[in-house]
Parts: structure tokens; C-alpha cells; sequence
């Protein structure tokens, strides 16, 4: 089956580093995506892994292996502002294109 | 240029009656993503169109569950017979092409609650 796991919640601390693991098994794969959702409002794309390795972004990076089916977000010097859920999502290339997402982990940010 | 637009921003409706939700998507993008997020959930897949192929219906719940789109524009989710169950946001995402590696742009949702 197709199954994509994150942990729930995590709490961080303002100017902290924060990683949010992600595990997938899905019939295939073409590319892990990260999206940041506050709450309320519509997902906005963070970063892209199809390859294996780090992806760096700014205050951001997240990793992939794709052989252990796993990614993280790091996020560093965090601010408040990084409060929301962050969602792993594969593109399942089995007959089409497909997203799969998780849950997601609802970060809380605090002072 | 505009996003991704959707309509109703909110829809309350009584159980058995029929909803139609509507996405605009970002003009020229050829992909387009219909997906339900229940309360504290993540998103779930409902169905996938790309330029005239056929559309891949694979996620929608039930055959309550409808949606079309004309040519490469608009789409229309239809939801026949509402159950409290189909409470949830409906989020709609287009992109440029449906390739690899690019990335879905989110409309900010329909919400929709069934009483």
C-alpha cells in the first residue's frame, strides 16, 4: 500500500534548529516535495528531492534517501512565524502522476 | 499574474443535497489537482486532470464524487447527496505541466460543512 508517515507535533525553540523526518513506502516514486501550511490557509511549496542528498534553501534544507525511503526538513535559526503544519508529500509515478501526501507535523515555534 | 482562484470560499449545506465547487486554475498550466483535507489531517487525493488525457479518478470516494474540466480552464467538483463525512476543505492545485519536479500551486480551499 501507499503510506507516508511524520510525526504529529513538534515543539522548537525561537533561533533553534528543528528536523522533521519523513518515511514513505509507495508503489513508485518521482520526487519528494515539502509544503508549509499555516493554519487556515492553502500549502506553499518549500523544497524538491529526486535525487539523493541534501537540497539547500536559505534557512532551510531537506534531505532524501531514497533507498531507507526517507526525507527530513531541516529548519534553522527558526522564527515564530515557522508555526505551521509541514507537509511531506511523494509524486507516485505508478501509471500517472500522482501526489501522495502525509499528514503532515504541526510545528509550534516558541519564544 | 492571478493564483489559483476557488469558489464557494465557504459552503454550508443540509445532508442529501448536491454541491458543486468550482477551481480556477493559473492560466496555461495543463495539470490540475482536485484534494480534501479533513480537520487536522493531510491532503487527500481526489482526482488529477493533464491537458486532454483521461483523467485520473483514482482518489475520488465514492460515485457521489464528480469533476470536470473544460479544455486546459476551469474545473467543477460535484459532490451529489452530501454526508456529514464530506465536511472538509477542498483544495484545488494547478501546475505548469504535470512533469516531474514542478511544483502544485494551492487555491486557497472551499470549505464545506454538511449539516
Amino acid at each position: 500500500g501507499q503510506n507516508i508517515d511524520q510525526p504529529t507535533e513538534m515543539t522548537a525553540t525561537e533561533g533553534a534548529i528543528v528536523q522533521i523526518n519523513c518515511t514513505y513506502q509507495t508503489s513508485g516514486f518521482n520526487g519528494l516535495f515539502w509544503y508549509q501550511q499555516h493554519a487556515g490557509e492553502a500549502p506553499t511549496f518549500l523544497s524538491y528531492n529526486v535525487l539523493d542528498g541534501l537540497e539547500e534553501k536559505g534557512r532551510f534544507s531537506s534531505f532524501l534517501s531514497r533507498s531507507k525511503g526517507y526525507s527530513y526538513l531541516l529548519l534553522k535559526e527558526l522564527q515564530m512565524k515557522d508555526s505551521a503544519s509541514y507537509l511531506c508529500a511523494v509524486r507516485d509515478r505508478a501509471g500517472t502522476y500522482k501526489y501522495i501526501f502525509g499528514t503532515g507535523t504541526r510545528l509550534k515555534v516558541l519564544a | 499574474g492571478a493564483g489559483v482562484s476557488q469558489s464557494p470560499s465557504n459552503k454550508v449545506t443540509e445532508k442529501g443535497k448536491d454541491v458543486e465547487l468550482r477551481c480556477d486554475p493559473i492560466s496555461g498550466h495543463t495539470a490540475l489537482y482536485w484534494y480534501r483535507q479533513r480537520l487536522g489531517q493531510g491532503l487527500e487525493f481526489l482526482i488529477y486532470f493533464q491537458g486532454n488525457s483521461a483523467p485520473d479518478k483514482s482518489g475520488l470516494p465514492s460515485d457521489r464524487f464528480s469533476a470536470e474540466r473544460t479544455g486546459e480552464s476551469v474545473s467543477t467538483l460535484t459532490i451529489q447527496r452530501t454526508q456529514q463525512e464530506d465536511s472538509a476543505v477542498y483544495l484545488c492545485a494547478s501546475s505548469p505541466r504535470g512533469t516531474s519536479g514542478e511544483t502544485q500551486y494551492f487555491g486557497p480551499g472551499t470549505r464545506l460543512l454538511v449539516l
